[in-house]
């Protein structure tokens, strides 16, 4: 059993267009995260939602914009792609409470390819 | 905004403690130190978290000086397999939510 999914794993798309990049989590936690990783492996934390609020909102243009339909759902929505916004994208999860230690879980990726 | 910081590549022999170390000169008092590893094509996968002193699990032991502003991860007889992107992360969960990943360290074990 997969604990947390992204879908697609691959997406190639033209500059300009619209996208959205899926996440579910089966572990029952109430916090999960949007990173991006760039050419040189740079991990950055963009979005992250705790029981469906909004918990941290990183400098990230507003043409990304983040939904979490329930705690087991973050989705991320791009629009008006550019082609500096090529990169792997990380979904994670965990179980976070105020003052407690917490092991984030990753998705596999979304490597997208902005043409 | 804290920095953190790591040596962009190692090189070890099979059967070697490899010791990566990370620099966090502005942690904070409320951050805690983790460190993940990575495979190509992979998501990050948790390796050991600490917040002072010494933690040791099965896989990995972290060291981490009074003055936390730097930290080390040390993996025991590495073998081929432990080929990988170490990354550690300053993170709370207090107050303002902060999730800080170092830059990455490159391992590379050798038969």
């Amino acid at each position: 059993d997969t604990a947390v999914s992204q879908t697609p794993k691959y997406l190639v798309t033209q500059m300009g267009n619209d996208k959205s990049i899926k996440c579910e989590q089966n572990l029952g936690h109430d916090t999960m995260y949007w990173y991006k990783q760039d050419s040189k492996k740079f991990l950055k934390i963009m979005f992250s939602y705790n029981n469906k609020e909004l918990i941290i909102n990183e400098t990230v243009p507003n043409r990304f914009s983040p939904k979490s339909p329930d705690k087991a759902h973050l989705n991320l929505h791009i629009n008006s792609l550019e082609l500096g916004d090529s990169a792997v994208y990380f979904c994670a999860s965990s179980q976070v409470g105020a003052g407690v230690i917490d092991t984030q879980y990753f998705g596999p990726g979304t490597r997208l390819t902005v043409l | 905004l804290a920095k953190t910081t790591q040596p962009i590549s190692m090189d070890s022999y099979e059967g070697q403690e490899v010791n990566i170390t990370c620099s966090h000169n502005n942690i904070a008092t409320n951050d805690y130190i983790t460190w993940y590893q990575q495979f190509p094509s992979q998501g990050p996968r948790f390796i050991i978290q600490g917040y002072k002193t010494k933690v040791t699990n099965e896989v990995a032991s972290l060291f981490i000086p009074a003055d936390r502003k730097s930290s080390t991860l040390s993996l025991p007889r590495v073998s081929l397999s432990d080929t990988a992107v170490y990354y550690c992360l300053v993170g709370s969960t207090s107050g303002t939510y902060k999730y800080i990943f170092g830059t990455g360290t490159r391992l590379k074990v050798l038969a």
